[in-house]
Protein backbone atom coordinates (compact mmCIF):
# COMPACT_ATOMS: atom_id res chain seq x y z
CA UNK A 1 0.00 0.00 0.00
CA UNK A 2 0.87 3.74 0.21
CA UNK A 3 2.06 3.98 -3.51
CA UNK A 4 2.49 7.13 -5.48
CA UNK A 5 2.92 7.66 -8.68
CA UNK A 6 4.65 10.41 -11.29
CA UNK A 7 4.58 11.21 -14.89
CA UNK A 8 6.60 11.94 -16.76
CA UNK A 9 9.50 10.25 -14.87
CA UNK A 10 11.91 12.02 -17.60
CA UNK A 11 11.21 15.03 -19.54
CA UNK A 12 12.96 17.46 -21.81
CA UNK A 13 11.97 20.34 -23.00
CA UNK A 14 13.04 24.20 -24.96
CA UNK A 15 13.27 27.27 -22.66
CA UNK A 16 9.92 29.01 -22.59
CA UNK A 17 7.25 26.45 -22.79
CA UNK A 18 5.74 25.08 -20.53
CA UNK A 19 5.60 21.48 -18.67
CA UNK A 20 2.91 19.56 -16.58
CA UNK A 21 3.93 17.07 -13.90
CA UNK A 22 2.06 14.40 -12.41
CA UNK A 23 1.47 13.60 -8.97
CA UNK A 24 -0.89 10.33 -7.84
CA UNK A 25 -1.79 9.00 -4.87
CA UNK A 26 -2.78 5.01 -6.15
CA UNK A 27 -4.26 3.23 -3.17
CA UNK A 28 -4.93 6.24 -0.53
CA UNK A 29 -6.93 9.46 -0.34
CA UNK A 30 -4.34 12.25 0.38
CA UNK A 31 -5.59 15.52 0.85
CA UNK A 32 -2.26 16.94 1.59
CA UNK A 33 0.75 16.53 -0.84
CA UNK A 34 4.49 18.10 -1.55
CA UNK A 35 6.41 18.98 -4.01
CA UNK A 36 10.11 19.39 -3.56
CA UNK A 37 13.41 20.34 -5.33
CA UNK A 38 16.47 18.38 -5.47
CA UNK A 39 19.75 18.76 -7.03
CA UNK A 40 22.35 17.01 -7.55
CA UNK A 41 23.84 15.22 -4.68
CA UNK A 42 21.87 17.54 -2.28
CA UNK A 43 19.00 17.37 -0.06
CA UNK A 44 15.45 17.62 -0.92
CA UNK A 45 14.13 21.23 -0.88
CA UNK A 46 10.77 21.93 -0.10
CA UNK A 47 8.94 24.12 -3.06
CA UNK A 48 5.23 24.01 -2.08
CA UNK A 49 2.51 21.93 0.28
CA UNK A 50 -0.58 21.11 -1.41
CA UNK A 51 -4.30 20.79 -0.01
CA UNK A 52 -7.17 19.29 -1.79
CA UNK A 53 -9.31 21.77 -2.83
CA UNK A 54 -7.59 25.04 -1.59
CA UNK A 55 -4.92 27.26 -2.33
CA UNK A 56 -1.00 25.58 -2.39
CA UNK A 57 1.21 27.21 -0.10
CA UNK A 58 4.67 27.94 -1.23
CA UNK A 59 7.74 28.09 0.45
CA UNK A 60 10.00 31.28 0.70
CA UNK A 61 11.77 31.95 -2.31
CA UNK A 62 9.31 29.85 -4.53
CA UNK A 63 7.47 32.05 -7.08
CA UNK A 64 4.44 30.82 -6.97
CA UNK A 65 3.33 32.06 -11.09
CA UNK A 66 6.08 30.24 -12.15
CA UNK A 67 5.55 26.96 -10.21
CA UNK A 68 1.49 26.34 -10.82
CA UNK A 69 0.11 23.24 -8.31
CA UNK A 70 -3.19 22.46 -8.55
CA UNK A 71 -4.72 19.66 -6.05
CA UNK A 72 -7.91 19.04 -7.72
CA UNK A 73 -8.27 15.92 -5.64
CA UNK A 74 -7.74 14.13 -3.28
CA UNK A 75 -5.82 11.36 -5.19
CA UNK A 76 -3.92 13.64 -7.95
CA UNK A 77 -2.11 17.25 -8.13
CA UNK A 78 -0.14 18.79 -10.59
CA UNK A 79 3.24 20.98 -10.30
CA UNK A 80 3.31 22.93 -14.14
CA UNK A 81 6.59 24.86 -14.37
CA UNK A 82 5.79 28.07 -16.50
CA UNK A 83 8.09 29.64 -19.38
CA UNK A 84 10.70 27.04 -18.28
CA UNK A 85 14.40 27.83 -17.99
CA UNK A 86 17.70 26.18 -17.73
CA UNK A 87 17.81 26.74 -14.52
CA UNK A 88 14.50 24.95 -13.69
CA UNK A 89 15.79 21.71 -14.54
CA UNK A 90 15.91 19.58 -11.68
CA UNK A 91 14.73 16.37 -10.05
CA UNK A 92 11.43 17.01 -8.98
CA UNK A 93 9.59 14.75 -6.44
CA UNK A 94 5.82 14.77 -5.06
CA UNK A 95 5.18 12.89 -1.80
CA UNK A 96 1.44 12.27 -0.40
CA UNK A 97 0.93 12.12 3.54
CA UNK A 98 -0.34 9.26 5.15
CA UNK A 99 -2.75 9.07 8.00
CA UNK A 100 -0.46 8.96 10.63
CA UNK A 101 1.85 12.08 9.10
CA UNK A 102 4.38 10.06 7.25
CA UNK A 103 4.92 10.96 3.77
CA UNK A 104 5.24 8.38 0.98
CA UNK A 105 7.14 9.91 -1.88
CA UNK A 106 6.80 9.18 -5.74
CA UNK A 107 9.99 7.86 -8.08
CA UNK A 108 10.47 11.78 -9.27
CA UNK A 109 10.24 13.36 -12.79
CA UNK A 110 13.92 14.51 -14.37
CA UNK A 111 13.22 17.90 -16.15
CA UNK A 112 15.80 19.09 -18.41
CA UNK A 113 15.51 22.37 -20.14
CA UNK A 114 17.12 23.32 -23.09
CA UNK B 1 14.01 27.00 14.01
CA UNK B 2 14.02 23.82 13.87
CA UNK B 3 17.24 21.81 12.31
CA UNK B 4 18.54 18.46 11.49
CA UNK B 5 22.42 17.35 11.15
CA UNK B 6 23.30 14.41 9.38
CA UNK B 7 27.08 14.43 10.16
CA UNK B 8 28.63 11.91 8.19
CA UNK B 9 28.54 13.11 4.01
CA UNK B 10 29.94 10.10 2.90
CA UNK B 11 30.59 6.61 4.85
CA UNK B 12 32.30 3.23 3.08
CA UNK B 13 31.53 0.14 5.05
CA UNK B 14 32.06 -3.84 4.36
CA UNK B 15 29.38 -6.27 3.48
CA UNK B 16 28.47 -8.09 6.32
CA UNK B 17 29.91 -5.36 8.70
CA UNK B 18 27.18 -2.88 11.13
CA UNK B 19 26.68 0.38 9.60
CA UNK B 20 25.47 3.43 12.29
CA UNK B 21 23.95 6.74 10.62
CA UNK B 22 23.95 9.91 12.94
CA UNK B 23 21.05 12.05 12.89
CA UNK B 24 20.43 14.90 15.64
CA UNK B 25 17.92 17.31 15.36
CA UNK B 26 16.72 20.42 17.02
CA UNK B 27 13.95 21.20 18.32
CA UNK B 28 11.98 22.21 21.38
CA UNK B 29 9.70 19.41 22.21
CA UNK B 30 10.08 16.00 20.80
CA UNK B 31 9.54 16.28 16.73
CA UNK B 32 8.41 13.09 14.70
CA UNK B 33 11.18 11.51 13.47
CA UNK B 34 12.09 9.56 10.02
CA UNK B 35 14.42 7.92 8.52
CA UNK B 36 14.34 7.30 4.24
CA UNK B 37 16.36 5.97 2.03
CA UNK B 38 17.03 6.98 -1.93
CA UNK B 39 18.50 4.87 -4.59
CA UNK B 40 20.07 6.57 -7.40
CA UNK B 41 17.43 8.62 -9.30
CA UNK B 42 14.60 7.20 -7.27
CA UNK B 43 11.80 9.00 -5.11
CA UNK B 44 12.23 8.43 -1.38
CA UNK B 45 11.19 5.29 0.84
CA UNK B 46 10.25 5.10 4.04
CA UNK B 47 12.49 3.16 6.50
CA UNK B 48 10.87 3.83 10.32
CA UNK B 49 9.22 6.53 12.23
CA UNK B 50 9.25 7.58 15.72
CA UNK B 51 6.36 9.65 17.13
CA UNK B 52 6.37 8.33 20.83
CA UNK B 53 6.55 5.43 22.88
CA UNK B 54 9.36 2.57 22.91
CA UNK B 55 12.65 4.38 21.90
CA UNK B 56 14.00 1.68 19.40
CA UNK B 57 12.01 1.39 16.38
CA UNK B 58 12.53 -1.49 13.52
CA UNK B 59 11.97 -0.79 10.01
CA UNK B 60 11.81 -2.60 7.09
CA UNK B 61 14.84 -4.18 5.62
CA UNK B 62 16.53 -5.10 8.51
CA UNK B 63 17.16 -1.49 10.27
CA UNK B 64 16.59 0.34 13.49
CA UNK B 65 17.38 3.41 15.07
CA UNK B 66 17.26 4.29 18.47
CA UNK B 67 15.64 7.77 19.89
CA UNK B 68 17.75 9.60 22.89
CA UNK B 69 16.06 12.72 23.75
CA UNK B 70 19.15 13.16 26.30
CA UNK B 71 21.46 13.97 22.82
CA UNK B 72 18.64 14.86 20.87
CA UNK B 73 19.57 12.29 18.43
CA UNK B 74 17.61 10.01 16.45
CA UNK B 75 20.69 7.19 14.81
CA UNK B 76 20.03 4.57 12.18
CA UNK B 77 21.40 1.32 12.27
CA UNK B 78 21.78 -1.72 10.75
CA UNK B 79 24.05 -5.26 11.90
CA UNK B 80 25.05 -6.40 8.68
CA UNK B 81 25.08 -4.56 5.63
CA UNK B 82 24.40 -6.26 1.90
CA UNK B 83 25.19 -4.62 -1.52
CA UNK B 84 21.91 -3.38 -1.83
CA UNK B 85 22.15 -0.91 0.95
CA UNK B 86 23.69 0.81 -0.83
CA UNK B 87 22.22 4.25 -1.28
CA UNK B 88 21.73 7.92 0.61
CA UNK B 89 19.71 8.23 3.28
CA UNK B 90 17.80 11.26 4.91
CA UNK B 91 16.89 11.55 8.34
CA UNK B 92 13.62 13.73 8.75
CA UNK B 93 11.78 16.13 11.29
CA UNK B 94 8.41 16.70 11.26
CA UNK B 95 6.93 19.61 13.60
CA UNK B 96 3.33 18.44 14.98
CA UNK B 97 0.52 20.36 13.78
CA UNK B 98 2.43 22.30 10.93
CA UNK B 99 0.37 20.24 7.71
CA UNK B 100 2.75 17.60 7.92
CA UNK B 101 6.03 19.31 6.66
CA UNK B 102 9.29 17.60 7.17
CA UNK B 103 12.77 18.90 7.44
CA UNK B 104 15.09 16.80 5.68
CA UNK B 105 19.00 16.48 6.87
CA UNK B 106 21.61 16.80 3.59
CA UNK B 107 21.71 13.37 3.41
CA UNK B 108 24.82 10.44 4.09
CA UNK B 109 25.67 8.42 1.19
CA UNK B 110 26.51 4.77 1.62
CA UNK B 111 28.82 2.94 0.01
CA UNK B 112 28.93 -0.66 0.13
CA UNK B 113 32.51 -2.50 -0.89
CA UNK B 114 33.10 -6.36 -1.41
Amino acid sequence: GAVVSQHPSRVICKSGTSVKIECRSLDFQATTMFWYRQFPKKSLMLMATSNEGSKATYEQGVEKDKFLINHASLTLSTLTVTSAHPEDSSFYICSAKGLAYEQYFGPGTRLTVT
Amino acid sequence: AQSVTQPDIHITVSEGASLELRCNYSYGATPYLFWYVQSPGQGLQLLLKYFSGDTLVQGIKGFEAEFKRSQSSFNLRKPSVHWSDAAEYFCAVGVPDSWGKLQFGAGTQVVVTP
